[in-house]
């Protein structure tokens, strides 16, 4: 199974772009990256996915490597609300691994 | 998109007890998974839940201490049988509505507190 690794936290200010990294070198051809976030232990949120292109959604951007080693979820415009922990995750045949997560705080 | 109803929300068990979780999907799915939280954790899979068949189990988890049913496709259990306070944890329920790779929709999650 694919592995994921994020820099376990980062802070960013209110209204700025949030730029959240993700290392998954492992990757096969056919796996998906996706990204969630988690809002005070709620379940996980959808936010964003992609396989070779670069992805935009109401929520989010996704920028994915050329070589797909790696990806970046930038959220355009940072609220209070976006402060979270947000996971990277690889999308096997029917299993996601989660890795460990960052911790994302919005500053006023 | 998929909404999921999982109960209870929060239970206080003692050692030794056993709980069972539901979670039931408004619209039939095609996996469902359930995941595990420890505090301040990520989250791990647990099993796979297949209709009609058994379980698949992840390493480290086994049938007899989290035995789970899947009778149709829009409802699952997760039993924590024998607690001890290491099992105190949030569970998850998740699930996958079509093909592989498809998003996940969680449940609310299951706050387990075991004294």
């Amino acid at each position: 199974d694919a592995k994921t690794t994020q820099p376990p936290s980062m802070d960013c200010a209110e209204g700025r772009a949030a730029n959240l990294p993700c290392n998954h070198s492992t990757i096969s051809g056919n796996e998906y990256v996706y990204w969630y976030r988690q809002i005070h232990s709620q379940g996980p949120q959808y936010i964003i996915h992609g396989l070779k292109n670069n992805e935009t959604n109401e929520m989010a951007s996704l920028i994915i490597t050329e070589d797909r080693k790696s990806s970046t979820l930038i959220l355009p415009h940072a609220t209070l609300r976006d402060t979270a922990v947000y996971y990277c995750t690889i999308a096997g045949t029917y299993k996601y691994i989660f890795g460990t997560g960052t911790r994302l705080k919005v500053l006023a | 998109s998929a909404v999921i109803s999982q109960k209870p929300s929060r239970d206080i068990c003692q050692r030794g007890t056993s709980l069972t979780i539901q979670c039931q999907v408004d619209s039939q799915v095609t996996m469902m998974f359930w995941y595990r939280q420890q505090p301040g954790q990520s989250l791990t899979l647990i099993a796979t839940a297949n209709q009609g068949s058994e379980a698949t189990y992840e390493s480290g988890f086994v049938i007899d201490k989290f035995p789970i049913s899947r009778p149709n496709l829009t409802f699952s259990t997760l039993t924590v049988s024998n607690m001890s306070p290491e099992d105190s944890s949030i569970y998850l329920c998740s699930v996958q509505q079509g093909a592989v790779n498809e998003k996940l929709f969680f449940g609310s999650g299951t706050q387990l507190s075991v004294l």
